[in-house]
């Protein structure tokens, strides 16, 4: 039972270029979370999908930042025009459908990013 | 004041030691509580769950103190691989948002020394 998957692990862009972020849930997960890490901080939410769906998007910055889950493929996080900043590890999350609040989500390797 | 408070340490134990870490939430209405372990440039992995009643597995102990909105990880018996950074980790769900996504505690480090 493969985990979550994300690729590319490690990405580097140059400013003004776009990063384009993938991530696979576990099989039979329809839930779908990015969540940013910046160097030595903690993890910060980001966005919240189901199939087709943005059901939370509350931690994401207002511009360049966008997310899907289409019905067919990854889950795709897309930073355009990426500047200094955005040089974090992307960490995408998965938890199953299902009833009750005990909403454990099981996170995929990450995606380095590092804008030079 | 952060959604979750964690001392960052770092703890630094020998092996054999018992060690215990602390958490505090700000959010009355938060429903579920967990523990995630993050090595060092890894993914956090979740440890356990944390229910009202306490729970154990194995050498870890997670307790849940609503009233005080305080959460504790006890370690026995440390282990070196035990090294590592613990989240708290809480789970808020709106009801206008439906909201499901953590809050993660910046995290304890800990260090078990040989």
């Amino acid at each position: 039972n493969a985990g979550v998957m994300q690729n590319p692990r490690h990405l580097v862009r140059r400013r003004g270029q776009e990063a384009r972020l993938r991530c696979s849930p576990m099989k039979g997960h329809s839930h779908v979370y990015w969540y940013r890490q910046l160097p030595e901080e903690g993890l910060k939410f980001m966005v919240y999908l189901q199939k087709e769906n943005i059901i939370d998007e509350s931690g994401m910055p207002k511009e360049r930042f966008s997310a899907e889950f289409p019905k067919e493929g990854p889950s795709i996080l897309r930073i355009q025009q990426v500047v200094r900043g955005d040089s974090a590890a992307y960490f995408c999350a998965s938890s199953p459908r299902r009833g009750g609040y005990s909403y454990e989500q099981y996170f995929g390797p990450g995606t380095r990013l590092t804008v030079t | 004041r952060k959604e979750v408070e964690q001392d960052p340490g770092p703890f630094n134990v020998p092996e054999g030691a018992t060690v215990a870490f602390n958490c505090t939430y700000s959010n009355s209405a938060s429903q579920s509580f967990f523990w995630y372990r993050q090595d060092c440039r890894k993914e956090p992995k979740l440890l356990m769950s944390v229910y009202s009643s306490g729970n154990e597995d194995g050498r870890f102990t997670a307790q849940l103190n609503r009233a005080s909105q305080y959460i504790s990880l006890l370690i026995r018996d440390s282990k070196l691989s035990d090294s590592a950074t613990y989240l708290c980790v809480v789970n808020l769900r709106t009801l206008d948002t439906g909201r499901r996504a953590l809050t993660f505690g910046s995290g304890t480090r800990l260090q078990v020394q040989p």
